[in-house]
């Protein structure tokens, strides 16, 4: 089955831990995003890379960082940087078109 | 001023009623529009997609884009228990793939 799966599905972070959410995607889609969801505030982009090797910034990309070294791979660390880091953070990948398809989400909460 | 403007609810009604949902935006370079279903702790799906002013069926579901009002709405005809989440309108310029997002309508349909 195609599709996107990330991990892990709940994950706890320490004040001043860094944390790599895990995105992988199956459809040989292009590009892939990252967003971070909060209550009452829709989805926010983060960073997005339209290509192997290149990403840009989003709207709220301070205190996280990516890579995109493989096709199928898009992973966030969210560093300790990030003084708000706890939200429900989603990935998204799409082709040329403009329909973006979602993975399930990792919700991420600071102790 | 956000660019996308919605109307986060909550919506309750009963089964088998019609529903409304709407956005509104302000940035008139926005061409492509869609609406995402998202149930609790999930990742959103997409349902529809349009480009462009006119109306788009499936099955119970019509999505209207209004550009000279800057306004696009979504129809839910027979409205079912099952269709009860959070649905979230998002929309792009024709040269972005970046998606700015409402901030999403909760809607319960009741038994």
């Amino acid at each position: 089955d195609g599709g996107i799966t990330q991990s892990p599905k709940y994950l706890f972070r320490k004040e001043g831990q860094n944390v790599t959410l895990s995105c992988e995607q199956n459809l040989n889609h292009d590009a892939m995003y990252w967003y971070r969801q909060d209550p009452g505030q829709g989805l926010r982009l983060i960073y997005y890379s339209q290509i192997v090797n290149d990403f840009q910034k989003g709207d709220i990309a301070e205190g996280y960082s990516v890579s995109r070294e493989k096709k199928e791979s898009f992973p966030l660390t969210v560093t300790s940087a990030q003084k708000n880091p706890t939200a429900f953070y989603l990935c998204a990948s799409s082709t040329f078109d403009h329909e973006q398809f979602f993975g399930p989400g990792t919700r991420l909460t600071v102790l | 001023q956000k660019e996308v403007e919605q109307d986060p609810g909550p919506l309750s009604v009963p089964e088998g009623a019609i529903v409304s949902l709407n956005c509104t935006y302000s940035n008139s370079a926005f061409q492509y529009f869609m609406w995402y279903r998202q149930y609790s702790r999930k990742g959103p799906e997409l349902l529809m997609y349009t480009y462009s002013s006119g109306n788009k069926e499936d099955g119970r579901f019509t999505a209207q884009v209004d550009k000279s009002s800057k306004y696009i709405s979504l129809f839910i005809r027979d409205s079912q228990p099952s269709d009860s989440a959070t649905y979230l309108c998002a929309m792009n310029r024709g040269s972005a793939r970046q998606l700015t997002f409402g901030s999403g309508t909760q809607l319960t349909v009741l038994p």
